[in-house]
């Protein structure tokens, strides 16, 4: 069965400081990988996607995502942090037949001054 | 430009009295979804559409239903609404594998039953 696991359910770093979010994931087929941001009191953005091309993925607003087959992860990093990357991260799957979309439990991020 | 459109965007509405979410889509994609969030919980997926007039029920599906007569509009309906169906719901499209799958949601609908 597919899964995806969000270690960490509230991360906080200091403003400049390295940001990691970390997703693992279980899937019996070759997954479609994907990183959302919500912000408060707004809708999913799409952040990046692995879609089983680069496995380093670069994403909007500095993110990347790196594919590792070998570990089932699929970490989101950004190397400093800014005050407005304060919100919440979801790790989401799914695979090319679809029949469901698998959600993280989300990861909210918070930036100390 | 791909676009998931759910209306209404915010609604408090009383006990018991149907009403219905919408959810359409300009890009001809087969896969819709609703799904429903809640402090703590996460998104819970109520229901999905592989197709016209092909639907199911997700994890949450009590108190909701779907209906999929045509492709780009996938209604949810709350016949009978409660208290517990406050929540945050959005609506969700799957790519077909030559837009890479991508994950297209709706903005969210913001609902609240007194």
């Amino acid at each position: 069965a597919q899964s995806v696991t969000q270690l960490g359910s509230h991360v906080s770093v200091s403003e400049g400081a390295l940001v990691l979010l970390r997703c693992n994931y279980s899937s019996s087929v070759p997954p479609y990988l994907f990183w959302y941001v919500q912000y408060p009191n707004q809708g999913l953005q799409l952040l990046l996607k692995y879609t089983s091309a680069a496995t380093l993925v670069k994403g909007i607003n500095g993110f990347e995502a790196e594919f590792k087959k070998s570990e089932t992860s699929f970490h989101l990093t950004k190397p400093s942090a800014h005050m407005s990357d304060a919100a919440e991260y979801f790790c989401v799957l799914s695979y090319s037949s679809a029949s469901k979309i698998i959600f993280g439990s989300g990861t909210r991020l918070s930036i100390r001054p | 430009e791909a676009q998931v459109t759910q209306n209404p965007r915010y609604l408090i509405t009383v006990t018991g009295k149907k009403l219905t979410v919408t959810c359409s889509q300009n890009m001809n994609h087969e896969y819709m979804s609703w799904y429903r969030q809640d402090p703590g919980l996460g998104l819970r997926q109520i229901y999905y559409s592989m197709n016209v007039e092909v639907t199911d029920k997700g994890d949450v599906p009590e108190g909701y239903k779907v209906s999929r007569k045509e492709k780009r509009n996938f209604p949810l309906i709350l016949e009978s609404p409660s208290p517990n169906q406050t929540s945050l719901y959005f609506c969700a499209i799957v790519g077909q594998a030559y837009s890479g799958n991508t994950i297209y949601f709706g903005e969210g609908s913001w609902l609240t039953v007194v």
